[in-house]
């Protein structure tokens, strides 16, 4: 069964805005991770942030995670038409099981 | 590194066929690999976990003889979807684990999109 939530489940902006998807969970993790998926092919690894961290970077990448409120955000900065796709966040718990979210569907328009 | 692979790539088949999947981490040894499901515009499903030499763990509500799950090398694991029917029609994505501990060490396949007719 799913974890969470994420919002937006679809979210549309320019070329160059920041996109912002937000993941809520249930129940407590050991770590959550973000994976973004082209439309009918597999996923790609984005970030990985654990449980007592609280923020991290990668490129234009910048995960948060609140465990007191049980949710994460995943910010894409100056966003490209190429990081168009869908972004899911996974809750991976004590026995390194992933549950994945929802998603949100992005699209940047040029 | 850390590349899985899984043919085919897409497949066609009648209702009431067998399809066979199969799941192969290329330049590790995956003792643990799992098998999702994902419907269009949903998310992955977790099917079920199959581990290397011994009989896959099934997530409830999972068919265990309809999805036969066969982990027979620490490279290789096999889905088939046994008497195929339009609504096994699906994308089916694999994932391995290395022998190491940590969660980024989790690879996906490219997936393999069912459609039964």
């Amino acid at each position: 069964s799913q974890q969470g939530e994420e919002d937006p489940q679809a979210l549309s902006i320019q070329e160059g805005e920041n996109a912002t998807m937000n993941c809520s969970y249930k129940t407590s993790i050991n770590n959550l991770q973000w994976y973004r998926q082209n439309s009918g092919r597999g996923l790609v690894h984005l970030i990985l942030i654990r449980s007592n961290e609280r923020e991290k970077h990668s490129g234009r990448l910048r995960v948060t995670l609140d465990t007191s409120k049980k949710s994460s955000s995943l910010l894409i900065t100056a966003s490209r038409a190429a990081d168009t796709a869908s972004y899911f966040c996974a809750t991976g718990n004590a026995g390194n099981m992933l549950t994945f979210g929802g998603g949100t569907r992005l699209m940047v328009k040029p | 590194g850390a590349v899985v692979s899984q043919h085919p790539s897409w497949v066609i088949c009648k209702s009431g066929t067998s399809v066979k999947i199969e799941c192969r981490s290329l330049d590790f040894q995956a003792t643990t690999m799992f098998w999702y499901r994902q419907f269009p515009k949903q998310s992955l499903m977790l099917m079920a976990t199959s581990n290397e030499g011994s009989k896959a763990t099934y997530e409830q509500g999972v068919e265990k003889d309809k999805f036969l799950i066969n982990h027979a090398s620490l490279t290789l694991s096999t889905l088939t979807v046994t008497s195929a029917h339009p609504e096994d029609s699906s994308f089916y994505i694999c994932s391995a684990r290395g022998p190491t501990s940590g969660f980024a060490e989790q690879y996906f396949g490219p997936g393999t999109r069912l459609t039964v007719t």
